[in-house]
């Protein structure tokens, strides 16, 4: 089925390792996003990018690289992982079409616990 | 900047009653507007959208206007069921390559 697909869906790091959460779509989406689902505070933007080869820095971008060099794919790296990104991830795509669309479709995320 | 702001829960309801979540915003623009709903342990669903004033997304029998006048963007359903219970979030967009979310609001329905 099309859609945004992430990985892993489970994870749990030990504070300043690194790792690299996946998020891919198959829907020739331009927009790609990743957010952090924290209680109490809905979800906040980390980093976002417009095509393949641009990304820009969303609400809480500080911890986390991203890049993106094909169109499908927006990995999320953490540097140095910290207890404070324990969190759910979510990537969504978007088209820039989206008043014809059904607007933004998120993958199911990514449970990370730092300890 | 932009921001959302919506009613905090948890809303806690009877089956069949009727179901209001207040939603405003503020934005420099014009943007889209958005529901979304997230069942316990899964990922956001786009419930209902509206692109323009006066605009009136629905979906599922649920509903919501966009008033530019109020900046208001409530969402309703004339009656709930034990299967809405969820968390719905209201976030616009401006330019539409991101989103920015409500906190949420946790809507529990008893039988």
């Amino acid at each position: 089925n099309a859609g945004v697909t992430q990985t892993p869906k489970f994870q749990v790091l030990k504070t300043g390792q690194s790792m690299t959460l996946q998020c891919a779509q198959d829907m020739n989406h331009e927009y790609m996003s990743w957010y952090r689902q924290d209680p109490g505070m809905g979800l906040r933007l980390i980093h976002y990018s417009v095509g393949a080869g641009i990304t820009d820095q969303g609400e809480v971008p500080n911890g986390y690289n991203v890049s993106r060099s094909t169109t499908e794919d927006f990995p999320l790296r953490l540097l140095s992982a910290a207890p404070s990104q324990t969190s759910v991830y979510f990537c969504a795509s978007s088209s820039i079409h989206i008043d014809r669309g059904d607007g933004y479709t998120f993958g199911s995320g990514t449970r990370l616990t730092v300890v | 900047g932009n921001s959302v702001t919506q009613m905090e829960g948890p809303v806690t309801l009877s089956e069949e009653a009727f179901l209001t979540i207040n939603c405003t915003y503020t934005a420099t623009g014009y943007p889209s507007l958005f529901w979304y709903v997230q069942y316990p342990g899964e990922g956001l669903q786009l419930l209902l959208k509206a692109t323009k004033a006066d605009d009136k997304g629905s979906n599922k029998g649920f509903e919501a206007t966009y008033r530019k006048e109020t900046t208001s963007f409530h969402l309703e359903k004339g009656s709930v069921q034990v299967s809405d219970s969820a968390v719905y979030f209201c976030a616009l967009s401006e330019g539409y390559s991101t989103l920015t979310f409500g906190k949420g609001t946790m809507l529990l329905v008893s039988p």
